[in-house]
């Protein structure tokens, strides 16, 4: 079975940092380019950033930039999203997705990022 | 940066035809995807490449896309159907946000 597993969410202080994962089960991992989106409560999808499946490319969304950092492990079938300088904004839910022909027909269930003194 | 616009509700009675339509300037020039997000669930792709379906996807969930306008139809449409739909494209014009989503679209059955 397909499987994308998201882990490392928590309650942060602004101003703090979290590691994110993503356990890719099912599929040849190496072979995908891989998205992290998010969703504030409430509110709708947002894209976060992305990861080529050798990682030769890289992007950022405006909000994230300079502050998040993607990357993966193929040996270990596993994506990261490292986060520092969190802000009350960036508070949602995180998942990562497969890319599929620029869509994303992949998604995990989502791990929940709370930004709060 | 690039935009696109749902409408925020749509609402059909069980049986009839829903559409629900996502505008971009010049979005019959991209490949449009389409998502399906239940509350407290994580989107699932119903459509992508304006018109096709990933496998397991009913039939009733259809695609088109030209001009301004791309537009996700649901036939006979069914209680589960109800749920939050967005639009998607991937933007290589810009380096500010590759893959754009619409605000999305409430769908109730009434």
């Amino acid at each position: 079975e397909v499987q994308l597993v998201e882990s490392g969410g928590g309650l942060v202080k602004p101003g703090g940092s979290l590691r994110l994962s993503c356990a890719a089960s099912g599929f040849t991992f190496s072979s995908y380019s891989m998205n992290w989106v998010r969703q504030a409560p409430g509110k709708g999808l947002e894209w976060v950033s992305s990861i080529s499946s050798s990682s030769s490319y890289i992007y950022y969304a405006d909000s994230v930039k300079g502050r998040f950092t993607i990357s993966r492990d193929n040996a270990k079938n596993s994506l990261y999203l490292q986060m520092n300088s969190l802000r009350a904004e960036d508070t949602a839910v995180y998942y990562c997705a497969r890319v599929l022909r620029n869509g994303m027909d992949v998604w995990g269930q989502g791990t929940t990022v709370t930004v709060s003194s | 940066s690039y935009v696109l616009t749902q409408p925020p509700s749509v609402s059909v009675a069980p049986g009839q035809t829903a559409r629900i339509t996502c505008g971009g300037n010049n979005i019959g020039s991209k490949s449009v995807h389409w998502y399906q997000q239940k509350p407290g669930q994580a989107p699932v792709l119903v459509v992508y490449d304006d018109s096709d379906r990933p496998s397991g996807i009913p039939e009733r969930f259809s695609g088109s896309n030209s001009g301004n306008t791309a537009t996700l139809t649901i036939s006979r449409v069914e209680a589960g159907d109800e749920a939050d739909y967005y639009c998607q494209v991937w933007d290589s014009s810009s380096d500010h946000s590759l893959w754009v989503f619409g605000g999305g679209t409430k769908l109730t059955v009434l």
